[in-house]
């Protein structure tokens, strides 16, 4: 298995505070991506970087907010949780070329209660 | 709205079937790829096939792709039990930036 961390794997907490999610990698590989998976929607893309301090919008991006100091680590960071932000929260990595694989983490529960 | 769309969402078979799912796409890609995902678990990579491929097998799995119509098919042949979980297809852009979009998902039962 791909050497991907995600911490926590469970997380409970009250809407308005702040939560991040951590993403670990060994693999030394330049692409870093968030994802959210909720029932009916598949996996839609929150984040992703290319390289340190290097980071894009996916298709749902409102709310979230990244970084990457490291190669090794990709945070995602709610600056305010809401209950909508209620879900799955899947880290991935890939290398540097286009036709190759991801791997994913084991995923975040995230209940904004 | 998402890139890719499988179809259909739900499938059930018995084993031993073969089992077909369907991806729709939007917009030009450099390639497809397919996951699996077992229920509460993270995704799996099963296949990559690339723009200008039509046709890839690996093991009981075979995949195919129409670029101008937009779609890929990834057949299971002889479906076994184990092979019950969510199936998505993902693309990754021409000139996207290396994101990598997936679909909705089909959710593949195959009974005993």
């Amino acid at each position: 298995d791909a050497g991907i961390t995600q911490s926590p794997r469970h997380k409970v907490t009250e809407t308005g505070t702040p939560v991040t999610l951590r993403c670990h990698q060994t693999e030394n590989h330049r692409y870093m991506y968030w994802y959210r998976q909720d029932p009916g929607h598949g996996l839609r893309l929150i984040h992703y970087s290319y390289g340190v301090k290097d980071t894009d919008k996916g298709e749902v991006s409102d709310g979230y907010s990244v970084s990457r100091s490291k190669t090794e680590d990709f945070l995602l960071t709610l600056e305010s949780a809401t209950s909508s932000q209620t879900s799955v929260y899947f880290c991935a990595i890939s290398e540097s070329e286009v036709n190759t694989e991801a791997f994913f983490g084991q995923g975040t529960r995230l209940t904004v209660v | 709205s998402q890139q890719g769309e499988e179809d259909p969402q739900a499938l059930s078979i018995q084993e031993g079937e073969n089992a077909t799912m369907n991806c729709s796409y939007k917009t030009s890609i450099n390639n497809l790829q397919w996951y699996r995902q077992n229920s509460g678990r993270g995704l799996v990579h099963l296949i990559l096939i690339r723009s200008n491929e039509r046709e890839k097998h690996s093991g009981r799995l075979r995949v195919t792709l129409d670029t101008s119509k937009k779609s890929s098919s990834l057949l299971i042949t002889a479906s076994r039990a184990a092979d019950t979980a969510s199936y998505f297809c993902a693309t990754r852009l021409t000139g996207g930036g290396n994101k990598l979009t997936f679909g909705t998902g089909t959710q593949l039962k195959v009974e005993l």
